[in-house]
């Protein structure tokens, strides 16, 4: 099956740039979600189809698929950022979809 | 405004049966299709089910393939899941969700419901 490696956590102090990666076997050839999820809510989509926002999601959040690693990109990270980050992708050889681990993002 | 509202969530025995509904509401529910995604506490997401507009495709995780039956009434503007032999760790937050894209790699779930809780327990 077809697995998606995140780092556990992450921590910047406000202002910096919060870089948050997925792992895949491959993932370039695939389709990449994002999700933002705060505690005791349900997750909002951040980015998709690799680089694409949503409306109403700030520019600050974009994203980017290369080689064996997906990103998303938080700019000017804001305490508002505080939450959990899950990529999402398609794994065609099984008819499933698959999320990474999640990032937990702490802004010191 | 669209709005996906989770119900029939608990607590069950291990064995037992539950059906949890979503009430759509603000977009046209028979055109898109749904996934079900659930969390057990402290971890992470975990898809459940697909349903596509029609009802026609279906998919399930293989945790509970054989189990689970996933449904939808176009006429309630609702989705179901039910579930059978459950087990401890069924236990989650159960998430509808509307599901959008053209081919499966770029079907992404653009609107989340509140979820509601399934505890398995004796």
């Amino acid at each position: 099956s077809y697995v998606l490696t995140q780092p556990p956590s992450l921590s910047m102090a406000p202002g910096q740039t919060a870089m948050i990666t997925c792992g895949g076997n491959n993932i370039a050839v695939k389709t990449v979600h994002w999700y933002q999820q705060k505690p005791g809510q349900a997750p909002v989509l951040v980015v998709h189809d690799d680089s694409d926002r949503p409306s109403g999601i700030p520019e600050r959040f974009s994203g980017s698929n290369s080689g064996d690693t997906a990103t998303l990109t938080i700019s000017r990270v804001e305490a508002g950022d505080e939450a959990d980050y899950y990529c999402q992708v398609w794994d065609s050889s099984r008819d499933h979809w698959v999320f990474g681990g999640g990032t937990k993002v702490t802004v010191l | 405004e669209v709005q996906l509202v989770e119900s029939g969530g608990g607590l069950v025995q291990p064995g037992g049966s539950l059906r949890l509904s979503c009430a759509a509401a603000g977009f046209a529910f028979s055109n898109y299709e749904m996934n079900w995604v659930r969390q057990a506490p402290g971890k992470g997401l975990e898809w459940v089910s697909y349903i596509s507009s029609s009802g026609s495709t279906i998919f399930y995780a293989d945790s509970v393939k054989g189990r689970f039956t996933i449904s939808r009434d176009a006429a309630k503007n609702s989705l179901f899941l039910l579930m059978n032999s459950l087990r401890d760790e069924d236990t989650a937050v159960y998430y509808c969700a509307r599901t959008t894209g053209y081919s499966f790699d770029q079907k992404k779930n653009d609107f989340w419901g509140q979820g509601t809780l399934v505890s398995v327990s004796s």
